[in-house]
């Protein structure tokens, strides 16, 4: 069964610091996809960021980008130019190609300090 | 366009009672998906339609869960007997078709507390 483990359960940073979140899962599956959601207060989960394994290419989406390190099973998030806006609990979660749900980790509370 | 839209926002109930919560998927989307979001599970995947089919019932909890979905849109999450335990935040999510090619978009949820 396919897992994946977020090891911060909060982290916390000044506004428009760098800020890293790690995640890392296991699977013996080749054919898989990545992604990272975003959950404020609101409750709406929200789309980061997503990558594709068979992709060696670090995907980038504007201040959000990823560090994908296939062999080691580590998939994190890289936030550059924080913003009070980002303050939300971040999933990281996997899906394989043939499956239709997605595992998630356990989250991670960020918090943005102005 | 509209996105994932859910209701009721927010539900109590009482211990024993059947609940209904209800999805909008984005319009076209032809995949739904049903997860559960509880303070000691975490997230959990229930159910997953293809079209008005259930291919993957895999995580319903029990025979007290159950999902429907009609004319390839709307769903129904339906929780017979409520328990104290199935006190948590119903997620639903669409995609354009199935499979890890599309990006699964999320509803605000519904929250469910079960006295």
């Amino acid at each position: 069964a396919q897992t994946v483990t977020q090891s911060q359960p909060e982290m916390s940073v000044q506004e428009a610091e760098t800020v890293t979140l790690s995640c890392t899962y296991d699977t013996s599956e080749s054919n898989y996809y990545l992604f990272w959601y975003k959950q404020p207060p609101s409750r709406q989960m929200i789309l980061v960021i997503r990558q594709e394994a068979y992709k060696q290419q670090n995907a980038t989406e504007n201040r959000f980008s990823v560090n994908f390190q296939k062999a080691a099973k580590s998939f994190s998030l890289k936030i550059s130019d924080s913003q009070l806006g980002d303050t939300a609990m971040y999933f990281c979660a996997f899906m394989t190609s043939g499956a239709q749900k997605l595992v998630f980790g356990q989250g991670t509370r960020l918090t943005i300090n102005p | 366009g509209a996105g994932v839209s859910q209701s009721p926002s927010n539900k109590v109930t009482e211990k024993g009672k059947d609940v209904e919560l209800r999805c909008d998927p984005i319009s076209g989307h032809t995949a739904l998906y049903w997860y559960r979001q509880s303070l000691g599970q975490g997230l959990e995947f229930l159910i997953y339609f293809q079209g008005n089919s259930a291919p993957d019932k895999s995580g319903l909890p029990s025979d007290r869960f159950s999902a429907e979905r009609t004319g390839g849109s709307v769903s129904t999450l339906t929780i017979q007997r409520t328990q104290q335990e199935d006190s948590a935040v119903y997620l639903c999510a669409s995609s354009d078709v199935a499979g890890g090619a599309d990006t699964q978009y999320f509803g605000p949820g519904t929250r469910l507390t079960v006295l």
